[in-house]
């Protein structure tokens, strides 16, 4: 089955720097990359994802990018916020397959003013 | 749009005893939803999808004769607990993808603190 590694589990910058968060998948037959954004005691929220037709997506100050070739997607945080703090977690399924979604294990990332 | 509650948001319960959780989607329709559970400081572990009027499908590992799920509607998902252990303690949450639009989005629920004493 997919397994899905995620890189850094921490990660620190100072407020108004660009953060990336890279994650690599196993099943070749994944299509649906999606990147959650997970608040202390609260549900996650989609802030962006990209599908295996795209190599690239962007929504204001958040963009992810995806190469089939390597199987592997990042998500690129530019002129970050301390309202940007959170878990962040990467996922992928396959979509007309199992359509189960498979995270990884998150990122924890602290923006200091 | 597309928003997802569960009730309650968080419950106490002393071990041996059951409980429920509730997933609604509230302005689309479901026709499946996922229940994961969470523990402190890790990723989300999927348990089970259900699907609308037909029985839930568990992952390895997971007792559906412990963990009951019911899709009764197009809107409705509701996870029972039964003879909860204090190692059931957990963050369970649900997600829901809408009917008929293709889209591949889930939309999560803002999770359920389940805590067996």
């Amino acid at each position: 089955g997919e397994n899905v590694e995620q890189h850094p589990s921490t990660l620190s910058v100072q407020e108004g720097d660009s953060a990336v968060i890279k994650c690599t998948y196993s099943d070749s037959a994944s299509n649906y990359f999606p990147w959650y954004k997970q608040e202390l005691g609260k549900g996650p929220q989609l802030i962006i994802d990209i599908r295996s037709n795209v190599g690239e997506k962007k929504d204001q100050r958040i963009a992810v990018t995806l190469n089939k070739t390597a199987k592997h997607f990042s998500l690129h945080i530019t002129e970050t916020q301390p309202e940007d703090s959170a878990v962040y977690f990467c996922a992928a399924s396959t979509q007309g397959g199992s359509e189960k979604l498979v995270f990884g294990k998150g990122t924890k990332l602290t923006v200091n003013p | 749009g597309a928003v997802v509650s569960q009730h309650p948001s968080r419950v106490i319960c002393k071990s041996g005893t059951s409980v429920k959780i509730e997933c609604r989607s509230l302005d689309f329709q479901a026709t499946t939803m996922f229940w994961y559970r969470q523990f402190p400081k890790q990723s989300l572990m999927l348990m089970a999808t259900s699907n609308e009027g037909s029985k839930a499908t568990y992952e390895q590992g997971v007792e559906k004769d412990k963990f009951l799920i019911n899709h009764a509607s197009l809107t409705l998902s509701t996870l029972t607990v039964t003879s909860a252990h204090p190692e059931d303690s957990s963050f369970y949450i649900c997600s829901a993808r809408e009917f008929g639009t293709g889209t591949y989005e889930q939309y999560f629920g803002p999770g359920t603190r389940l805590t067996v004493t």
